[in-house]
């Protein structure tokens, strides 16, 4: 069973980025296709992106292209997202979960979730 | 870019059944996905596809989808089920979120 765990809270100032960790138990990471999905406060969920297997690389949401970079390392089975030029709207948790499917029914989900980080950024 | 629609908020006497609709045309292609979220956790699927629930969803959360609608529908609702429901869905390589429904157990 796969287990993922996060690294913990951060404190950003504007301008500066931010690399969350992802520690992937129970599989190798290269068996799984991991997504980040971030939650600003009282706010709903926001798909930011993650490894697609169908199309054979990592896609991310247009509205963090050019500012978000997911990576993975294989010694360590552990997964990265960093996120650049961070403002107060950047203010949020993000989570980590593992991307499942069955694309010849028209099935896609996301299970586990990691238990999320806080990354404020304030001045 | 495809947008799910989602009510806000419903509520549901103990003991009855309550449904959740998404709505969006992504639908039409794709089965939603469901996520519960409670205060202050991560969010827990709890139905995907036609109808399948992840081992440990008690079987009164059921799923069904017509056109542009998916539902979840809690039948026999208990106290623990009152959390934020959000639906998912795939548009074409890309996924999106509504925006979530806030289900009361009165």
């Amino acid at each position: 069973q796969v287990q993922l765990v996060q690294s913990g809270a951060e404190v950003k100032k504007p301008g500066a980025s931010v690399k969350v960790t992802c520690k992937v138990s129970g599989y190798i990471v290269t068996e799984l296709s991991i997504h980040w999905v971030r939650q600003a406060p009282g706010k709903g969920l926001e798909w930011m992106g993650g490894y697609d297997p169908e199309e054979g690389e990592t896609i991310y949401a247009q509205k963090f292209q050019g500012r978000v970079t997911m990576t993975e390392d294989t010694s360590t089975d552990t997964v990265y997202m960093e996120l650049s030029s961070l403002t107060s709207e950047d203010t949020a948790v993000y989570y980590c979960t593992k991307w499942g499917a069955i694309p010849t029914v028209g099935t896609w989900w996301f299970d586990p979730w990691g238990q999320g980080t806080l990354v404020t950024v304030s001045s | 870019s495809s947008e799910l629609t989602q009510d806000p908020a419903v509520s549901v006497a103990l003991g009855q059944t309550v449904r959740i609709t998404c709505q969006g045309d992504s639908l039409r292609s794709y089965y939603a996905s469901w996520y519960q979220q409670k205060p202050g956790q991560a969010p827990v699927l709890v139905m995907y596809g036609k109808n399948n629930r992840p081992s440990g969803i008690p079987d009164r959360f059921s799923g069904s989808s017509s056109g542009n609608t998916a539902s979840l529908t809690i039948t026999g609702a208990q106290a623990e089920d009152e959390a934020v429901y959000y639906c998912n869905s795939r548009d074409s390589s890309l996924y999106v979120f509504a925006t979530g429904t806030k289900v009361t157990v009165l």
